[in-house]
């Protein structure tokens, strides 16, 4: 049973334009979460992250949001460049279970076109 | 210094052989974790040491063997691997295990023949 889940493999954008990639969870004991970027062959990044007392954070062009009502978490990446292109997983855990465990989505194929 | 060492970056080995995977971060964190994901699958949790402990080991087969020497390093040790563990080896940090973002390494690739 996936406890998350995003649910488009792929994506495919304009530059400069906004890429929105979406994930959903179905652990409501999930408090904290965060999204990564993977490039072939390398390790994933960290780039941003929300815990549930939030709704929205920003950390440049990444903005997260969280909907906990509706288990549904979104990152936007605004303008979107082609350097973004990559592979976006979100994670999410327990936090206050102090047990560092994350559980990843099967992840989103972003493409970004010049 | 803010990144995740391992070495070797590539490594394949038989199904009788003993090898070992290294990983190291000089960011003064407390919790280490090793991940194995595979091809166009995401990272899955394989264990998490956290002030030197192994605090999970989610049900990884003994011929996996993970060693934590001091807070820096963090070793994979393998013994008669299966074709089918052939994957990329994650290493990640963070500070603590508590709401906290990890780190990850480069990964080593793993062949198994």
């Amino acid at each position: 049973d996936q406890q998350v889940k995003q649910n488009s493999p792929s994506l495919s954008v304009q530059e400069g334009r906004i890429s929105i990639l979406n994930c959903d969870y179905t652990n409501s004991m999930f408090d904290y979460f965060l999204w990564y970027k993977k490039y072939p062959a390398e390790g994933p990044t960290f780039l941003i992250s929300i815990s549930s007392i939030k709704d929205k954070n920003e950390d440049g062009r990444f903005t997260v949001f969280l909907n906990k009502s509706a288990k549904h978490l979104s990152l936007h990446i605004v303008p979107s460049q082609p350097g973004d292109s990559a592979v976006y997983f979100c994670a999410a855990s327990e936090g206050s279970s102090n047990t560092g465990k994350l559980i990843f989505g099967q992840g989103t194929t972003l493409q970004v076109k010049p | 210094d803010t990144e995740v060492t391992q070495t070797p970056k590539h490594l394949v080995m038989g199904m009788t052989n003993k090898k070992s995977l290294k990983c190291e971060q000089h960011m003064g964190h407390r919790a280490m974790y090793w991940y194995k994901q595979k091809a166009k699958k995401p990272p899955e949790l394989m264990f998490v040491y956290s002030y030197e402990k192994l605090s999970i080991n989610e049900s990884v087969p003994s011929r996996f063997s993970p060693e934590c020497p001091n807070s820096s390093l963090l070793n994979l040790h393998l013994h008669a691997l299966q074709p089918e563990d052939s994957a990329l080896y994650l290493c990640a940090s963070s500070q603590e295990t508590l709401y906290n973002e990890q780190f990850f390494g480069p990964g080593t690739r793993l062949t198994v023949l």
